[in-house]
């Protein structure tokens, strides 16, 4: 079974300018979540999606982030526009099971100069 | 509030010993779910085990087990002979309303787990 898909691995950006994550879950995972992790912390829930709905944006920026999950499939995270401490790996998880475990991608390391 | 707090930033272990990694937790959900991961430096996160809030036994799979002590809320981690391969960082993790699908996780600050040969 393929794991979780997330594009690209890494990516270096300026201040200010945006940038764009991909996220294809594993098949048949109706849930899926975008996770921050700052150097040295914890990942943070940004966003989560139930289908294509959005059931908790809670912890979510808006005035620079933006998530979109499009059918209930792939996801897309943006930020727009980068800030320093956007600086952070960005991991998306899905799941669908009895223990409703989360299954993690490889992460999206940005750096923001 | 829910939380999470992991007290050791960092624990060394001579390979094939055990270890024991410390997660305290905080929530007036009586029903959740405890979690550990584990992220080696290429940073994906493994899942290594789950407990239940309303389990009566201790979960294991195979070296790992949870030690969950509701009482106290805590919820550490036991690798039993360690491996070289067990250097990495170690996330405890809690969701609230675990028989509810979905729900995040609140991550702890983790803790580097250095095997010594």
């Amino acid at each position: 079974e393929a794991g979780v898909a997330q594009s690209p691995r890494y990516k270096i950006i300026e201040k200010r300018q945006s940038v764009a994550f991909w996220c294809n879950p594993i098949s048949g995972h109706a849930t899926l979540y975008w996770y921050q992790q700052i150097l040295g912390q914890g990942p943070k829930l940004l966003i989560q999606f139930q289908n294509n709905g959005v059931v908790d944006d809670s912890q979510l920026p808006k005035d620079r982030f933006s998530a979109e999950r499009l059918k209930g499939v792939d996801s897309t995270l943006k930020i727009q526009p980068a800030k320093l401490e956007d600086s952070a790996v960005y991991l998306c998880a899905s799941s669908q099971g009895k223990y409703n475990e989360q299954f993690f991608g490889p992460g999206t390391r940005l750096t923001v100069l | 509030a829910q939380k999470i707090t992991q007290t050791q930033p960092g624990m060394f272990v001579q390979e094939k010993e055990a270890v024991t990694l410390d997660c305290t937790y905080d929530t007036s959900d009586p029903s959740y779910g405890l979690f550990w991961y584990k992220q080696p430096s290429s940073g994906e996160m493994i899942f290594l085990i789950y407990q239940g809030s309303y389990d009566q036994q201790n979960a294991t799979e195979g070296r790992y087990s949870l030690n969950f002590q509701k009482a106290r809320k805590s919820a550490n981690l036991v690798i039993s002979a360690s491996q070289l391969g067990d250097s990495a960082m170690y996330f405890c993790a809690m969701r609230e309303a675990v028989y509810n699908q979905g729900g995040k996780l609140i991550f702890g600050q983790g803790t580097e787990l250095s095997v010594k040969p």
